[in-house]
């Protein structure tokens, strides 16, 4: 079954403590994404990657850091968790970039 | 980058027709439109895309006019499970290859 897996889906942290959110997929995508969501203002995207060794900054890189070593790999590192990165993150990949994008579940981090 | 305008939200009807139409005056040549469906605590799911004219599946039109500066997700005899998010997407230009970024969404409400 193609898709997206993210882990952990939900994980409660405190400030400071780094973290990392991993997202796999399975259908030899080559393009991949992260994505926050907060309420009333949508996805925002974080980081991207267009394949293996290619990021690029999205509309909120700060506090991220991703990495792209192998291409159904697409890991988001909080270094320094902040309270203000309380939100609901979402992986995605597609083939090509502006294609349909496939979502993973949903990874809901809280930071105290 | 094509910024996008959505209603916030729009209520229905079980039965009826929704048309949810988003702004995007400064899309690119190579831009299409992609439409997008989320449920509560799920990633957004695909429904259609398309660079001008008609587009039509087996759940969704999508309407473009000649000078692509807005788009109209049609949703013909909606259900209560069409009650969701609907984000309007611009995006695959040669400016930003990669960079995407959503709307604030619009929220639809079916009620019987």
């Amino acid at each position: 079954e193609a898709q997206v897996t993210q882990n952990p889906r939900y994980l409660i942290t405190v400030t400071g403590k780094k973290l990392t959110v991993t997202c796999s997929q399975n259908m030899n995508h080559e393009y991949m994404s992260w994505y926050r969501q907060d309420p009333g203002l949508g996805l925002r995207q974080i980081y991207y990657s267009m394949n293996v060794e290619v990021t690029d900054k999205g509309d909120v890189p700060e506090g991220y850091k991703v990495s792209r070593k192998e291409k159904r790999n697409f890991p988001l590192i909080l270094e320094s968790p902040s309270p203000n990165q309380t939100s609901l993150y979402f992986c995605a990949s597609s083939f090509p970039p502006g294609g349909e994008l496939f979502f993973g579940e949903g990874s809901r981090l809280t930071v105290l | 980058l094509a910024k996008t305008t959505q209603p916030i939200s729009m209520d229905s009807y079980e039965g009826q027709e929704v048309n949810i139409t988003c702004s995007h005056n400064n899309i690119a040549t190579n831009d299409y439109i992609t439409w997008y469906q989320q449920f509560p605590s799920q990633g957004p799911r695909f429904i259609i895309q398309g660079y001008k004219t008609k587009v039509t599946n087996e759940v969704a039109s999508l309407f473009i006019p000649a000078d692509r500066k807005s788009s109209t997700l049609s949703l013909p005899r909606v259900s209560l499970s069409d009650t969701a998010v609907y984000y309007c997407l611009v995006g695959l230009t040669t400016d930003s290859w990669g960079k995407l970024q959503f709307g604030a969404g619009t929220q639809v409400v079916v009620t019987p």
